[in-house]
């Protein structure tokens, strides 16, 4: 079946661009993270949506950061005044949040992101 | 809140030897923990879980990993290893309330050469 899409698999942007970066998860899955892969720093949190229930923004870095999830089902991480440090593969996973044990998270391929 | 603490960021060692990657956690609630890998140039895998019962748990590939409560640890070991299990290795960490996210630490390069 169909995994977890992210759209685009890179980009490329220049320093101060706004970009949006976008999730497709699994049909049915209600849990939907974003994270953020970079060198050095390994697997940051940035943001969890379950189902209806406000989303743990927790990990977001700054206020340029933010995130959606429309219909319970794609979501779009947005960020503002990019900054050469926002440069990093930025992941997406979904999962079926009920059952977090036996449903563990499904990773689509991310988003590299390169702030010139 | 939970932290995820891998002690280790790169561990090189030669094919057939055994191998553990430390893994501890900071939670003052009841935890699953996992394992994820990361193989070269693929996207991030389950490699491992425990949810409860049995404190030892294992892998299709040869790993096992050891829930130590008083310990707070889960760490991943592997009694022979392969050139192929050369990977970037994630311990994770969530409570059991619904909710919660799932918590990574910033992982472990296993390099295994002949």
């Amino acid at each position: 079946g169909a995994g977890v899409s992210q759209s685009p698999s890179n980009k490329v942007t220049e320093k101060g661009k706004d970009v949006e970066l976008r999730c497709d998860p699994i049909s049915g899955h209600t849990a939907l993270y974003w994270y953020r892969q970079s060198l050095g720093q390994g697997l940051e949190f940035l943001i969890y949506f379950q189902g209806n229930s406000a989303p743990d923004k927790s990990g977001l870095p700054s206020d340029r950061f933010s995130a959606e999830r429309t219909g319970g089902s794609v979501s779009t991480l947005t960020i503002q005044r990019t900054q050469q440090e926002d440069s990093a593969v930025y992941l997406c996973a979904s999962s079926l949040a009920w059952d977090r044990g036996r449903s563990p998270l499904h990773f689509g391929n991310g988003t590299r992101l390169t702030v010139t | 809140a939970q932290s995820v603490t891998q002690l280790d960021s790169q561990v090189p060692v030669f094919e057939e030897a055994p191998v553990e990657l430390r893994c501890n956690y900071s939670s003052s609630v009841s935890v699953y923990l996992f394992w994820y890998v990361q193989y070269p140039n693929q996207g991030l895998q389950l490699l491992l879980k425990y949810l409860s019962g049995s404190t030892l748990v294992e892998s299709i590939n040869g790993f096992e990993a050891e829930f130590n409560k008083s310990q707070t640890s889960f760490h991943l070991r592997k009694p022979s290893v392969h050139i192929s299990d050369t990977a970037e290795y994630f311990c994770a960490v969530s409570d059991h309330q619904a909710g919660t996210a799932l918590i990574f630490g910033k992982g472990t390069t296993l390099s295994v050469s002949s």
